[in-house]
C-alpha cells in the first residue's frame, strides 16, 4: 500500500537554529498538508498546500514558517528560526482529492528544540 | 469556535467491547472521523461519518453520532491486544471544503490480556 515517508524521524536541533522537515507524499497524490502536536496536546492544523501554492494556513503557521514542493516529489516544511515551544511532532499527509476523507499521514517527525 | 474532547484514557480485557467516546462543538454539516495511531507509526483512519447519519458499522467498528448532543462514539467489539493505541477523533468542516482536520487530545486505549 502506498505510504507518505517522513524524513527523519527524529531531530534535535538548537534554539534559533533553522530546521528543514522533508515528506515525500503519495505520487499521484495533489494536496499536501502539514499538522502538528505539542506533546500532551491536541493535533493541530498548520498548513494545506495544492497547485503549488498555499491553500490554507492557520495562526500557528506565521511567518517563521514556509512550505515548498521543490522538485515535485518532496514536500518540506521550514522553520526558520527555532523556538522551544516548536518542539512537537510534525505530522505530513497527502491526498489525491480535496477533503480530509483520502487523507494518508505519514509517521512524523519528532523534533525537539534545545 | 471549533472543538473537539475526548476521554484521555481507557483500559478494557481482552475479548470485551470498548467505547471511546468524544464530543464536537460544531453544529454545521460536518464529517467526523476516527484514527488510529500505534506507536511510532502515523496517523491511519479507520472510519467516517457525515453528520446526517446515525450510524456506521464496519466489521468490529461502530459508529454511533447524536447529533443533537454532538456525541459519536467508536465501538470496538471484541478488543484485541492488537487494538491497544491512541484513537483520535476529528471533525472536518463545510468552510474549509472539509480539507482540513480539527482533532481531539487522543484516547489511549489499553487492552489486557
Amino acid at each position: 500500500e502506498p505510504e507518505v515517508t517522513q524524513t527523519p524521524s527524529h531531530q534535535v536541533t538548537q534554539m534559533g537554529q533553522e530546521v528543514i522537515l522533508r515528506c515525500v507524499p503519495i505520487s499521484n497524490h495533489l494536496y499536501f498538508y502539514w499538522y502538528r502536536q505539542i506533546l500532551g496536546q491536541k493535533v493541530e492544523f498548520l498548513v494545506s498546500f495544492y497547485n503549488n501554492e498555499i491553500s490554507e494556513k492557520s495562526e500557528i503557521f506565521d511567518d517563521q514558517f514556509s512550505v515548498e514542493r521543490p522538485d515535485g516529489s518532496n514536500f518540506t516544511l521550514k522553520i526558520r528560526s527555532t523556538k522551544l515551544e516548536d518542539s512537537a511532532m510534525y505530522f505530513c499527509a497527502s491526498s489525491e482529492e480535496q477533503g480530509a476523507n483520502g487523507y494518508t499521514f505519514g509517521s512524523g517527525t519528532r523534533l525537539t528544540v534545545v | 469556535g471549533e472543538d473537539v474532547e475526548q476521554s484521555l484514557f481507557l483500559s478494557v480485557r481482552e475479548g470485551d467491547s470498548s467505547v471511546i467516546n468524544c464530543t464536537y462543538t460544531d453544529s454545521s454539516s460536518t464529517y467526523l472521523y476516527w484514527y488510529k495511531q500505534e506507536p511510532g507509526a502515523g496517523l491511519q483512519l479507520l472510519t467516517y461519518i457525515f453528520s446526517n447519519m446515525d450510524m456506521k458499522q464496519d466489521q468490529r467498528l461502530t459508529v454511533l453520532l447524536n447529533k443533537k448532543d454532538k456525541h459519536l462514539s467508536l465501538r470496538i467489539a471484541d478488543t484485541q491486544t492488537g487494538d491497544s493505541a491512541i484513537y483520535f477523533c476529528a471533525e472536518s468542516y463545510l468552510n474549509s471544503g472539509y480539507s482540513t482536520l480539527t482533532f481531539g487530545k487522543g484516547t489511549m486505549l489499553l487492552v489486557s490480556p
